[in-house]
């Protein structure tokens, strides 16, 4: 199985500012990654699909990059909306792991 | 509109066993395979499997084989997640997500089921 490793863990930033969560995959993934958000109370949201495509509807402070084994999630202008919990998937063989989630919160 | 609403929340016994089920609309349901996720409470999400939904075939992480079951009820446009013989570590909230073979990415997520079990 391909194991997702997410950092960091938890983050705090102020609005306004960029931020950045890196994934790492166990192997290469060969850009299969996508990122999903989840607010409190809301189901999970697709944000960023094949590494650096952007959802339909989603804001353009989020970006995606990466390749091999090695992924990140820029989000840039931070507003207080952004407050959610952040996972990383890998989508390129199963079980589609993801990883621990990053949790997002505004000074 | 495209939809995925799944069934209320459910207190259960350790042993009980629970159904929660998964209603589409907005689309045909055949044509797009359904997955399913669990969140157990503090944790991450968690990849449980899927089912092809035009032939009924079910697919199973490791750690959700055995006990768990995925069917559909096609003339309803409904997922179904059975669970037998429940366990305390079966506490979570459980979501259907509708998975898209352009793209490979989940486009629709059910609002998520919580299950409880306690004695």
């Amino acid at each position: 199985d391909i194991q997702m490793t997410q950092s960091p863990a938890s983050l705090s930033a102020s609005v306004g500012e960029t931020v950045t969560i890196t994934c790492g995959a166990s192997e290469n993934i060969y850009g299969a990654l996508n990122w999903y958000q989840r607010k409190q109370g809301k189901s999970p949201q697709l944000l960023i699909y094949g590494a650096t495509n952007l959802a339909d509807g989603m804001s353009s402070r989020f970006s995606g990059s990466g390749s091999g084994r090695q992924y990140s999630l820029k989000i840039s202008s931070l507003h207080p909306d952004d407050v959610a919990t952040y996972y990383c998937q890998n989508v390129l063989s199963t079980p589609y792991t993801f990883g621990g989630g990053t949790k997002l919160e505004i000074k | 509109q495209i939809q995925l609403v799944q069934s209320g929340p459910e207190l259960k016994k350790p042993g009980e066993t629970v159904k929660i089920s998964c209603k589409a609309s907005g689309y045909t349901f055949t044509d797009y395979s359904m997955h399913w996720v669990k969140q157990a409470p503090g944790k991450g999400l968690k990849w449980m499997g899927w089912i092809n939904t035009e032939t009924g075939e079910p697919t199973y992480a490791d750690d959700f084989k055995g006990r768990f079951a995925f069917s559909l009820e096609t003339s309803a446009s409904t997922a179904y997640l059975q669970i037998n013989n429940l366990k305390n570590e079966d506490t979570a909230t459980y979501f259907c997500a509708r998975w898209r073979d352009d793209g490979y990415l989940f486009d629709y997520w059910g609002q998520g089921t919580t299950l409880t079990v306690s004695s």
